[in-house]
Protein backbone atom coordinates (compact mmCIF):
# COMPACT_ATOMS: atom_id res chain seq x y z
CA UNK A 1 0.00 0.00 0.00
CA UNK A 2 1.02 3.48 -0.08
CA UNK A 3 3.38 4.56 2.35
CA UNK A 4 3.60 8.53 3.83
CA UNK A 5 6.48 9.54 5.36
CA UNK A 6 7.01 12.77 6.95
CA UNK A 7 10.13 14.80 8.53
CA UNK A 8 11.55 15.66 10.48
CA UNK A 9 9.80 13.75 13.32
CA UNK A 10 10.75 16.12 15.76
CA UNK A 11 11.56 19.56 15.97
CA UNK A 12 12.40 22.41 18.84
CA UNK A 13 11.54 25.97 17.76
CA UNK A 14 12.20 29.72 19.48
CA UNK A 15 9.30 31.33 19.88
CA UNK A 16 9.39 33.74 16.40
CA UNK A 17 11.24 31.26 14.25
CA UNK A 18 10.09 29.86 10.86
CA UNK A 19 10.33 25.94 9.76
CA UNK A 20 9.46 23.82 6.86
CA UNK A 21 8.12 20.32 7.42
CA UNK A 22 7.59 17.69 4.57
CA UNK A 23 5.79 14.47 3.75
CA UNK A 24 6.86 12.48 1.05
CA UNK A 25 4.78 9.83 -0.34
CA UNK A 26 5.23 6.66 -2.22
CA UNK A 27 2.67 6.49 -5.05
CA UNK A 28 0.49 8.99 -7.30
CA UNK A 29 -2.48 10.40 -4.83
CA UNK A 30 -5.36 12.38 -5.88
CA UNK A 31 -5.91 14.18 -2.50
CA UNK A 32 -3.59 15.52 0.36
CA UNK A 33 -4.64 16.74 3.63
CA UNK A 34 -2.69 18.45 6.70
CA UNK A 35 -3.92 18.22 10.22
CA UNK A 36 -2.50 19.85 13.59
CA UNK A 37 -3.59 18.15 16.73
CA UNK A 38 -3.62 19.81 19.81
CA UNK A 39 -2.10 18.34 23.12
CA UNK A 40 -5.71 17.73 23.94
CA UNK A 41 -5.88 15.10 21.15
CA UNK A 42 -8.25 17.23 18.50
CA UNK A 43 -7.47 16.95 14.80
CA UNK A 44 -7.63 20.50 12.79
CA UNK A 45 -7.90 20.53 9.42
CA UNK A 46 -5.07 23.07 7.91
CA UNK A 47 -5.11 22.29 4.76
CA UNK A 48 -6.80 20.52 1.99
CA UNK A 49 -4.17 20.33 -0.83
CA UNK A 50 -3.52 17.83 -3.52
CA UNK A 51 -1.55 20.48 -5.60
CA UNK A 52 -0.40 23.80 -5.54
CA UNK A 53 0.30 26.21 -3.10
CA UNK A 54 -2.46 27.60 0.25
CA UNK A 55 -1.53 30.00 2.46
CA UNK A 56 -3.75 31.08 5.73
CA UNK A 57 -2.30 33.04 8.07
CA UNK A 58 0.99 32.55 8.84
CA UNK A 59 0.68 28.92 7.42
CA UNK A 60 1.18 27.55 3.87
CA UNK A 61 1.20 24.87 2.25
CA UNK A 62 3.09 23.18 -1.12
CA UNK A 63 2.10 19.98 -3.02
CA UNK A 64 3.95 18.89 -6.06
CA UNK A 65 2.03 15.76 -6.83
CA UNK A 66 4.21 14.79 -9.56
CA UNK A 67 7.17 14.60 -7.26
CA UNK A 68 5.53 13.08 -4.53
CA UNK A 69 5.71 15.51 -1.62
CA UNK A 70 4.27 18.13 0.35
CA UNK A 71 5.93 20.85 2.24
CA UNK A 72 4.25 22.58 5.56
CA UNK A 73 5.60 26.04 6.02
CA UNK A 74 4.89 27.94 9.83
CA UNK A 75 6.14 31.46 10.00
CA UNK A 76 6.67 33.21 13.17
CA UNK A 77 5.93 30.21 15.08
CA UNK A 78 3.64 30.96 18.44
CA UNK A 79 3.81 28.44 21.51
CA UNK A 80 0.06 27.71 20.04
CA UNK A 81 1.57 25.52 17.43
CA UNK A 82 3.19 23.25 19.34
CA UNK A 83 1.54 19.82 18.66
CA UNK A 84 1.64 17.23 16.37
CA UNK A 85 0.99 18.21 12.34
CA UNK A 86 0.57 15.11 10.15
CA UNK A 87 0.22 14.77 6.76
CA UNK A 88 -2.80 11.75 5.18
CA UNK A 89 -3.46 11.20 1.52
CA UNK A 90 -5.78 9.23 -0.30
CA UNK A 91 -5.63 6.01 -1.60
CA UNK A 92 -8.16 6.57 -4.15
CA UNK A 93 -10.91 8.92 -5.27
CA UNK A 94 -13.96 9.63 -3.65
CA UNK A 95 -15.03 8.66 0.10
CA UNK A 96 -11.82 6.61 0.65
CA UNK A 97 -9.64 6.05 4.21
CA UNK A 98 -6.66 8.46 4.52
CA UNK A 99 -3.38 7.20 4.94
CA UNK A 100 -1.54 9.29 7.64
CA UNK A 101 2.30 9.36 8.64
CA UNK A 102 3.69 8.86 11.72
CA UNK A 103 3.85 13.36 12.10
CA UNK A 104 6.09 16.08 13.21
CA UNK A 105 5.81 16.77 16.70
CA UNK A 106 6.56 20.43 17.17
CA UNK A 107 7.61 22.32 20.50
CA UNK A 108 7.79 25.75 20.37
CA UNK A 109 9.43 27.77 23.07
CA UNK A 110 8.76 31.22 24.80
CA UNK B 1 -23.68 23.54 16.26
CA UNK B 2 -22.69 21.19 13.32
CA UNK B 3 -20.16 19.09 13.99
CA UNK B 4 -18.99 15.23 15.05
CA UNK B 5 -19.12 14.63 19.08
CA UNK B 6 -17.41 11.27 20.60
CA UNK B 7 -18.43 10.17 23.90
CA UNK B 8 -17.34 9.25 26.91
CA UNK B 9 -13.78 11.31 26.43
CA UNK B 10 -12.46 9.07 28.54
CA UNK B 11 -13.08 5.55 29.83
CA UNK B 12 -11.97 2.62 31.75
CA UNK B 13 -12.81 -1.24 31.59
CA UNK B 14 -11.75 -3.99 32.80
CA UNK B 15 -10.31 -6.89 30.32
CA UNK B 16 -12.48 -9.11 28.83
CA UNK B 17 -15.34 -6.50 28.68
CA UNK B 18 -17.18 -5.35 25.35
CA UNK B 19 -17.08 -1.35 25.35
CA UNK B 20 -19.27 0.80 22.88
CA UNK B 21 -17.50 4.04 21.83
CA UNK B 22 -20.13 6.78 20.52
CA UNK B 23 -19.99 8.77 17.12
CA UNK B 24 -22.61 11.10 15.96
CA UNK B 25 -22.11 13.61 13.53
CA UNK B 26 -24.73 16.47 12.61
CA UNK B 27 -23.06 17.16 9.29
CA UNK B 28 -25.18 15.42 6.92
CA UNK B 29 -22.47 13.47 6.14
CA UNK B 30 -22.30 9.65 4.12
CA UNK B 31 -19.11 8.52 5.02
CA UNK B 32 -17.73 7.53 8.42
CA UNK B 33 -14.48 6.64 9.53
CA UNK B 34 -12.81 4.94 12.81
CA UNK B 35 -9.28 5.03 13.57
CA UNK B 36 -6.57 4.18 16.09
CA UNK B 37 -3.75 6.47 17.83
CA UNK B 38 -1.41 4.59 20.10
CA UNK B 39 1.44 7.05 21.64
CA UNK B 40 3.95 8.27 19.07
CA UNK B 41 2.11 6.90 15.85
CA UNK B 42 0.07 8.07 13.45
CA UNK B 43 -3.43 7.21 13.06
CA UNK B 44 -4.77 3.52 11.33
CA UNK B 45 -8.16 2.95 9.85
CA UNK B 46 -10.43 0.40 11.82
CA UNK B 47 -13.69 0.83 9.71
CA UNK B 48 -15.41 3.26 7.61
CA UNK B 49 -18.99 3.48 5.74
CA UNK B 50 -19.97 5.20 2.85
CA UNK B 51 -23.47 4.77 3.52
CA UNK B 52 -26.26 3.57 5.59
CA UNK B 53 -26.15 -0.08 6.39
CA UNK B 54 -22.85 -0.65 4.57
CA UNK B 55 -18.93 -0.63 6.16
CA UNK B 56 -15.76 -1.86 5.36
CA UNK B 57 -12.90 -3.79 7.25
CA UNK B 58 -9.74 -1.22 7.50
CA UNK B 59 -6.33 -2.18 8.59
CA UNK B 60 -6.78 -3.21 11.72
CA UNK B 61 -10.57 -4.10 11.82
CA UNK B 62 -9.23 -6.91 14.00
CA UNK B 63 -11.20 -7.31 17.78
CA UNK B 64 -13.73 -4.43 16.60
CA UNK B 65 -17.12 -3.97 15.23
CA UNK B 66 -19.38 -1.62 13.98
CA UNK B 67 -22.58 -0.57 12.74
CA UNK B 68 -23.97 1.88 10.65
CA UNK B 69 -28.16 1.74 11.60
CA UNK B 70 -28.82 5.58 11.27
CA UNK B 71 -26.68 7.91 8.77
CA UNK B 72 -25.62 10.12 11.89
CA UNK B 73 -24.41 7.63 13.90
CA UNK B 74 -21.27 5.08 13.43
CA UNK B 75 -21.12 3.43 17.09
CA UNK B 76 -17.80 1.28 17.16
CA UNK B 77 -17.42 -1.84 19.84
CA UNK B 78 -14.08 -3.23 21.36
CA UNK B 79 -14.48 -6.68 21.93
CA UNK B 80 -12.67 -8.90 23.98
CA UNK B 81 -10.97 -9.86 21.15
CA UNK B 82 -9.07 -7.27 21.24
CA UNK B 83 -5.76 -7.88 22.50
CA UNK B 84 -3.93 -4.09 23.00
CA UNK B 85 -7.44 -2.22 23.40
CA UNK B 86 -6.31 0.60 25.10
CA UNK B 87 -5.59 3.60 22.62
CA UNK B 88 -7.10 6.77 21.35
CA UNK B 89 -10.27 6.59 18.95
CA UNK B 90 -10.95 8.81 16.57
CA UNK B 91 -14.11 9.37 14.22
CA UNK B 92 -14.18 11.41 11.21
CA UNK B 93 -16.74 12.22 8.75
CA UNK B 94 -17.00 13.38 5.28
CA UNK B 95 -19.53 14.66 2.59
CA UNK B 96 -19.96 12.99 -1.09
CA UNK B 97 -18.41 15.45 -3.02
CA UNK B 98 -16.04 16.63 -0.74
CA UNK B 99 -12.20 15.52 -0.07
CA UNK B 100 -11.57 16.78 3.30
CA UNK B 101 -12.07 14.21 6.59
CA UNK B 102 -13.28 15.86 9.97
CA UNK B 103 -12.74 14.34 13.35
CA UNK B 104 -14.31 14.45 16.74
CA UNK B 105 -12.26 15.04 19.69
CA UNK B 106 -11.91 11.27 20.78
CA UNK B 107 -11.89 8.54 23.15
CA UNK B 108 -9.46 7.35 24.92
CA UNK B 109 -9.93 4.07 26.41
CA UNK B 110 -7.78 2.20 28.60
CA UNK B 111 -8.41 -1.54 29.24
CA UNK B 112 -6.72 -2.90 32.62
Amino acid sequence: GIQVEQSPPDLILQEGANSTLRCNFSDSVNNLQWFHQNPWGQLINLFYIPSGTKQNGRLSATTVATERYSLLYISSSQTTDSGVYFCAVYRYSGNTPLVFGKGTRLSVIA
Amino acid sequence: DGGITQSPKYLFRKEGQNVTLSCEQNLNHDAMYWYRQDPGQGLRLIYYSQIVNDFQKGDIAEGYSVSREKKESFPLTVTSAQKNPTAFYLCASMGTGSYEQYFGPGTRLTVT
